[in-house]
C-alpha cells in the first residue's frame, strides 16, 4: 500500500500560469479532501469529495477547481495562480474515521 | 458549526516534565475529535482519536486526551517530554458525520528544552 501520494513534491509557477497538483490513494476510500496550510492558520479545507464524481466547496475554494473521475484520483487545479495561492498543500483520504495524508506539495508562486 | 480553538500558540517545556496543549471545541452534535502531529518539513500523523467511546483515549508516543462535554475541551497530555517530541500539534474536529471533512485549529508548536 502507497497510501496517498501526491506530486509534484515541489512546484514554483509565475502568476498567472495555471498547474495540476496530482493526488492518488490506493486504499479504495470513498472521502477525499484537499487542504492548504499556511503559517499560523493549521489546515483550511479547499474542496472535497464524498465518492467519484461528486465535490463540492470547503473553507477556501475560491481559485480551484476538483473533478473526481475515479474513486483513486483526486486532482487540484490551480486556473491561473495568484501569489496568494503560495502554500503547502496537502491531500487527505478516508473512509470512517482517521484521515490519511499526503506528503504535501510546496507551492511558490511568484 | 464546528470550530476548533487552540489556546496556545506556543509551548515551551523542559526534557522530562510534563506536557499540556489545550484545545476546546465547538460542535453542533456529537463530535469525532482527532490531535495530529507535524514534525518539520514533513506531513501529519494521527496521534489519537476520540468517536465517542472511552472519554481518556491512549494514543501514540505515550500521549493520552480526555474528552470532556461539560468543559467542551480536548487536552492533549504526556506526563514525560522528549525532545523528539517537538512539533506542530493541531487538534481537530470532524465538520460533519458522513463526508470526512476537518476542522483544523491553528496550530500549537512544542518546543523541548534539554
Amino acid at each position: 500500500n502507497a497510501g496517498v501520494t501526491q506530486t509534484p513534491k515541489f512546484q514554483v509557477l509565475k502568476t498567472g500560469q495555471s498547474m495540476t497538483l496530482q493526488c492518488a490513494q490506493d486504499m479504495n476510500h470513498e472521502y477525499m479532501s484537499w487542504y492548504r496550510q499556511d503559517p499560523g492558520m493549521g489546515l483550511r479545507l479547499i474542496h472535497y469529495s464524498v465518492g467519484a464524481g461528486i465535490t463540492d466547496q470547503g473553507e477556501v475554494p475560491n481559485g480551484y477547481n476538483v473533478s473526481r473521475s475515479t474513486t483513486e484520483d483526486f486532482p487540484l487545479r490551480l486556473l491561473s495562480a495568484a501569489p496568494s495561492q503560495t502554500s503547502v498543500y496537502f491531500c487527505a483520504s478516508s473512509s470512517i474515521g482517521e484521515q490519511f495524508f499526503g506528503p504535501g506539495t510546496r507551492l511558490t508562486v511568484l | 458549526a464546528q470550530s476548533v480553538t487552540q489556546l496556545d500558540s506556543h509551548v515551551s517545556v523542559s526534557e522530562g516534565t510534563p506536557v499540556l496543549l489545550r484545545c476546546n471545541y465547538s460542535s453542533s452534535y456529537s463530535p469525532s475529535l482527532f490531535w495530529y502531529v507535524q514534525h518539520p518539513n514533513k506531513g501529519l500523523q494521527l496521534l489519537l482519536k476520540y468517536t465517542s467511546a472511552a472519554t481518556l483515549v491512549k494514543g501514540i508516543n505515550g500521549f493520552e486526551a480526555e474528552f470532556k462535554k461539560s468543559e467542551t475541551s480536548f487536552h492533549l497530555t504526556k506526563p514525560s517530554a522528549h525532545m523528539s517530541d517537538a512539533a506542530e500539534y493541531f487538534c481537530v474536529v470532524s465538520g460533519s458525520s458522513n463526508t470526512g471533512k476537518l476542522i483544523f485549529g491553528q496550530g500549537t508548536t512544542l518546543q523541548v528544552k534539554p
